[in-house]
């Protein structure tokens, strides 16, 4: 059973930002939003994860609704090599499993 | 190169036959997971250890699955009669679980086995 909804995939502008909504209805109190993603022909690389607040780091940043019901993965500046497959998901264990569904291809267009 | 590795990193046999995966995880991480992935699909959940236990194992792991991580280091990944629908990548992930440590599972390139 999906803990969250992603688009099935989206195009972005080089040098233009990507917005990549996750919806997660039913997350719990307790319960953490990761995103990794996976480039094609390698492992998943983790992005950025958060649990109420907004969060950025070198890579991306994290914006968290106030109901917490849904997320977006903002990349500031798409390049050609974010073009991957992004994962949105929701775990309550930091270091236990991860759960992911099928992802949002992005495909970043010169 | 201090990242995951794996080795084979790919694998064709035939139907029936057993294979061995194996899987260095990042020196001094604790924790230790592995994911196999089909075509199109995320990855799905299979097993993880904390050092040399395995704490827990998806009903995705049937009796012809086995993994191990003796000594805590290095772990392998053995299926038995292999069957065509094992074909799929399998990832392997490690973490540090400390208090205060990194949320981050760092994944390998993956095994990619095929069978025939």
């Amino acid at each position: 059973d999906a803990k969250t909804t992603q688009p099935p995939s989206m195009d972005c502008a080089e040098g233009r930002a990507a917005n990549l909504p996750c919806n997660h209805s039913t997350i719990s109190g307790n319960e953490y939003v990761y995103w990794y993603r996976q480039i094609h022909s390698q492992g998943p690389q983790y992005i950025i994860h958060g649990l109420k607040n907004n969060e950025t780091n070198e890579m991306a940043s994290l914006i968290i609704t106030e109901d917490r019901k849904s997320s977006t993965l903002i990349l500031p500046h798409a390049t050609l090599r974010d073009t991957a497959v992004y994962y949105c998901i929701v775990r309550v264990d930091s270091w236990g499993k991860l759960q992911f569904g099928a992802g949002t291809q992005v495909v970043v267009t010169p | 190169d201090t990242g995951v590795s794996q080795n084979p990193r790919h694998k064709i046999t035939k139907r029936g036959q057993n294979v061995t995966f194996r899987c260095d995880p990042i020196s001094e991480h604790n924790r230790l997971y592995w994911y196999r992935q089909t075509l199109g699909q995320g990855p799905e959940f299979l097993t993880y250890f904390q050092n040399e236990a395995q704490l827990e194992k998806s009903r995705l792991l049937s009796d012809r699955f086995s993994a191990e991580r003796p000594k805590g280091s290095f772990s392998t990944l053995e299926i038995q009669r292999t069957e065509q629908g094992d074909s799929a990548m399998y990832l392997c992930a490690s973490s540090l679980a400390l208090g205060g440590g990194s949320h981050e599972q760092f994944f390998g390139p993956g095994t990619r086995l095929t069978v025939l």
